[in-house]
């Protein structure tokens, strides 16, 4: 069975730093290039940034380019998302999210999601 | 930038159709896939329409997508409506600037 389960959330303060962990299994993880997208409290969905299978290739978000650093390291099956410089803005559930397509190059279109992790960010 | 809009709620009673929206705002939003995820409340998204029209494995044939490019615009039609389909739809496609776009995302409610 696919999976995917994320770790790392919690509260911090403004100007704070955390990192996000996403584990994969039942796929060739490094075949599929991998997601971040966040949902703030009531909000809808905003993508956030994507890495390529190989982790050669990153994309961010204008919002948060200069701050979050997605990398991978697929030896461990593992995503991830370094985020610095949080603001409260940045308070949302985030989720990883595979790519449907298994070219390995970003497609941008996701069919397997995780279960999210909240991130707070307040005083 | 590209943006997609959907109606912010639809509502129709169980056992009938209904479709959502989405609109493109510039181009031709028949120029890359768009995907529909369904997000039950409290719960991660899920993946109920990829590359415009294709379902993934487990997702019922009651669920189905298509393009309309003289609107240029994309829809989800659900036909036979269940109380379990009563949730947050939102459409998804891919902007060569921007990378990834979201709908605002449609509250379905099935009464």
């Amino acid at each position: 069975e696919v999976q995917l389960l994320e770790s790392g959330g919690g509260l911090v303060q403004p100007g704070g730093s955390l990192r996000l962990s996403c584990a994969a299994s039942g796929f060739t993880f490094s075949s599929y290039a991998m997601s971040w997208v966040r949902q703030a409290p009531g909000k809808g969905l905003e993508w956030v940034s994507a890495i390529s299978g190989s982790g050669g290739s990153t994309y961010y978000a204008d919002s948060v380019k200069g701050r979050f650093t997605i990398s991978r390291d697929n030896s461990k099956n593992t995503l991830y998302l370094q985020m610095n410089s949080l603001r409260a803005e940045d308070t949302a559930v985030y989720y990883c999210a595979k790519d449907y397509s298994s070219s390995s190059w970003f497609v941008g279109a996701f069919d397997i999601w995780g279960q999210g992790t909240m991130v707070t960010v307040s005083s | 930038n590209f943006m997609l809009t959907q109606p912010h709620s639809v509502s129709e009673s169980p056992g009938k159709t209904v479709t959502i929206s989405c609109t493109g705002s510039s181009g031709s939003i028949a120029s890359n896939y768009v995907q529909w995820y369904q997000q039950r409340p409290g719960s991660a998204p899920t993946t109920v329409i990829y590359e415009d029209n294709q379902r993934p494995s487990g997702v019922p044939d009651r669920f189905s997508g298509s393009i309309d490019s003289s609107s240029n615009s994309a829809s989800l039609t659900i036909s036979g409506l269940k109380t379990e389909d009563e949730a947050d739809y939102y459409c998804q496609s891919y902007d060569s600037s921007i990378y990834v776009v979201f709908g605002g995302g449609t509250k379905l409610t099935v009464l």
